[in-house]
């Protein structure tokens, strides 16, 4: 267990809805990190955060959107929803940015 | 220049021999290379990490060569067990040179060991 929840497991849904991801850090870990995993693209880096604050952005579609709370949490946004963003969505976290991170075991979304 | 290869795509080894999955990347700037081990269901979960200036480490049955001149870095699995059997991912970023944190992947490596 890595220590970082996420939360739903599984989320399936239909085109143009909007869904939200949740992420819960590692205890002490200030930097959060989402990234997408698909069978043709691989696991791609979406956006950080880093004590509430956006790091680094990466492959982020401007449908999406991501946000970190005061309590550290973080939320991903998905909006209009296609069938190309079926995949998994993992959520890292870490005590800083140069540091190791530790993953979730990631929200699978469907899109039907 | 911010890819990272990785082969072979799929490897099967028998149980107590050798595995070796490889990288190679471009970006210079790359300071930091963790590996990490993914099985169904699961996400990845960190095995090892190298810096590149050191030319390997080793932790436990797992062992990094780091080959900074051919910008290369391979991961060995020695007696590898039917447990190994997992998806493997390289990885590389600048998380000192610049702070910023986000891994880099390669494609990821099916490892099945046969008992």
């Amino acid at each position: 267990d890595s220590g970082v929840t996420q939360t739903p497991k599984h989320l399936i849904t239909a085109t143009g809805q909007r869904v939200t991801l949740r992420c819960s850090p590692r205890s002490g870990d200030l930097s959060v990190y989402w990234y997408q995993q698909s069978l043709d693209q691989g696991l791609q880096f979406l956006i950080q955060y880093y004590n509430g604050e956006e790091r680094a952005k990466g492959n982020i579609l401007e449908r999406f959107s991501a946000q970190q709370f005061p309590d550290l949490h973080s939320e991903l946004n998905l909006s209009s929803l296609e069938l190309g963003d079926s995949a998994l969505y993992f959520c890292a976290s870490s005590p800083s940015p140069n540091q190791p991170q530790h993953f979730g075991d990631g929200t699978r979304l469907s899109i039907l | 220049q911010q890819q990272v290869k990785q082969s072979p795509q799929s490897l099967i080894v028998q149980k107590g021999g050798i595995s070796i999955i490889n990288c190679a990347y471009e970006n210079t700037a790359f300071d930091y290379f963790p590996w990490y081990q993914q099985f169904p269901g699961k996400g990845p979960a960190l095995l090892i990490a190298i810096r590149p200036d050191v030319s390997e480490k080793k932790e436990g049955r797992f062992t990094i060569s780091f080959n900074k001149s051919a910008k290369q870095f391979s991961l060995h699995i020695m007696d590898s067990q039917p447990g190994d059997s997992a998806t493997y991912f390289c990885a590389a970023s600048t998380i000192f040179y610049n702070q910023g944190g986000k891994l880099i992947f390669g494609q990821g490596t099916e490892l099945s060991v046969k008992p």
